[in-house]
């Protein structure tokens, strides 16, 4: 089965500071990862994903994601944070060519950013 | 741009009713899924689709119902509403195909009140 775990429930920024979300997973297999993010009063949207490859991914709006296969980690990252960052952040694990697509998304983690 | 869109995005309900969310994409997509979103609680998954007529459970699939009966459209059916099925509804949809690599892709929401 496949797991994944956002230690932090809440974190919280100063603007022009980095941030980062962290993430964990737990599967048998080389996963899929993603980054999805829920501005307030709008939907999920997909941020960024990692299939294979340079394990440092980059996404929109400045996020970046590193992906560490002995940490089973897939922490979000970035260099500089805006108060319109502020939004909840979900992580993902998908199996490839399992479960119909299925993926199992964290608890998700309320980013703020504080001017 | 891929579109997914639901039917309400809010609704008000009485315990005991039949309640229809609907959901289209068209982007051509196998995959759809109907989540729920409680605060602390992150996204739970009630069912998926990778196919026309197939539906699969999810983790939370119990006093919910789902048809597709075309590839574009995925209906979630409350039998019987009750007020613990107040909620945000999450719809998605994803495909396994090269460059998407099961990306999902979300609808707004749909919050649902049952009264």
């Amino acid at each position: 089965a496949q797991s994944v775990a956002q230690p932090e429930d809440q974190v919280n920024v100063a603007e022009g500071n980095p941030l980062t979300v962290k993430c964990t997973y737990s599967v048998s297999g080389n996963p899929y990862l993603f980054w999805y993010v829920q501005y307030p009063n709008r939907g999920l949207q997909f941020l960024l994903k990692y299939i294979t490859g340079d394990n440092l991914v980059k996404g929109s709006y400045g996020f970046e994601a590193e992906f560490n296969k002995s940490q089973t980690s897939f922490h979000l990252k970035k260099p500089s944070a805006l108060v319109s960052d502020s939004a909840l952040y979900f992580c993902a694990v998908r199996i490839p060519n399992t479960n119909a697509g299925k993926s199992t998304f964290g608890d998700g983690t309320t980013l703020t950013v504080k001017p | 741009d891929v579109k997914v869109t639901q039917s309400s995005r809010y609704l008000v309900k009485r315990t005991g009713e039949k309640v229809f969310l609907e959901c289209v994409q068209d982007m051509d997509h196998e995959n759809m899924f109907w989540y729920r979103q409680d605060p602390g609680l992150g996204l739970r998954l009630i069912y998926f689709s990778y196919d026309v007529k197939m539906k699969e459970k999810g983790d939370i699939p119990e006093g919910y119902s789902v048809s597709r009966e075309k590839k574009e459209r995925f209906s979630l059916i409350l039998e019987s509403a009750s007020t613990n099925q107040t909620s945000m509804y999450l719809c998605a949809s994803s495909s396994p195909g090269p460059g998407a690599l099961d990306t999902q892709y979300f609808g707004p929401g749909t919050r649902l009140t049952v009264l």
